[in-house]
């Protein structure tokens, strides 16, 4: 079985200070981990994915997201935020030879100018 | 690349009926994926496709939900007997082939109301 976290319902963050997104996640083997982000009346968008390798992982809109394996957790970072970062951010995880993926309940994002 | 495409937007529809819901993935991708999202919560899985072959289904999927992509291209969502739990929004995804390291590509989703 897998399940993803996502302790906090909302995050506020004033725009220009750092966010985080916080994710934990519970697998039998190796994980995929993902971030998507949803705004309002659109789609899923990928964001970033760790596969392997360097548990520091770069994506699109300036986000990066580290792996960290001894405490399961796969939080989202961003150095400096954006009213336009607004939106719902979903964490979710596969295994390696799995099928599908596992979503996070999500967490709101609000920045405020 | 035309993005995935789902239709219709919105279903409103009465207890009892019937609904089917229908998705385009972007062509060529192999993979196709169904799933429900309810207000405040995560996508959650119902079943998906490589090709014409429908390869898992969640429990989540009753017996009253019935999918299908006859051709590998197209697929449609269809629920009979709609129940007031079913409102929700129906995502469908696509990805290019069977990695499972693959990123998705989600449509906008089908909004439905069941009164």
């Amino acid at each position: 079985a897998q399940s993803v976290a996502q302790p906090e319902d909302q995050v506020n963050v004033a725009e220009g200070n750092p966010l985080t997104v916080k994710c934990t996640y519970s697998v039998s083997g190796n994980p995929y981990l993902f971030w998507y982000v949803q705004y309002p009346n659109r789609g899923l968008q990928f964001l970033l994915k760790y596969i392997t390798g360097d548990n520091l992982v770069k994506g699109s809109y300036g986000f990066e997201a580290e792996f960290n394996k001894s405490q399961t957790s796969f939080h989202l970072k961003k150095p400096s935020a954006l009213v336009s970062d607004s939106a719902l951010y979903f964490c979710a995880v596969n295994l390696s030879a799995g099928n599908k993926l596992t979503f996070g309940g999500g967490t709101r994002v609000l920045v405020k100018p | 690349d035309t993005g995935v495409s789902q239709n219709p937007r919105h279903k409103i529809t009465k207890r009892g009926q019937n609904v089917t819901f229908r998705c385009d993935p972007i062509s060529e991708h192999n993979r196709l994926y169904w799933y429900r999202q309810t207000l405040g919560q995560g996508p959650e899985f119902l079943t998906y496709f490589q090709n014409e072959a429908q390869l898992e289904k969640s429990r989540l999927l009753s017996d009253r939900f019935s999918a299908e992509r006859p051709k590998g291209s197209f697929s449609t969502l269809e629920i009979q007997r709609t129940e007031q739990g079913d409102s929700a929004m129906y995502l469908c995804a696509s990805s290019r082939n069977r990695a499972t390291n693959e990123k998705l590509f989600f449509g906008s989703g089908t909004q439905l109301s069941v009164l």
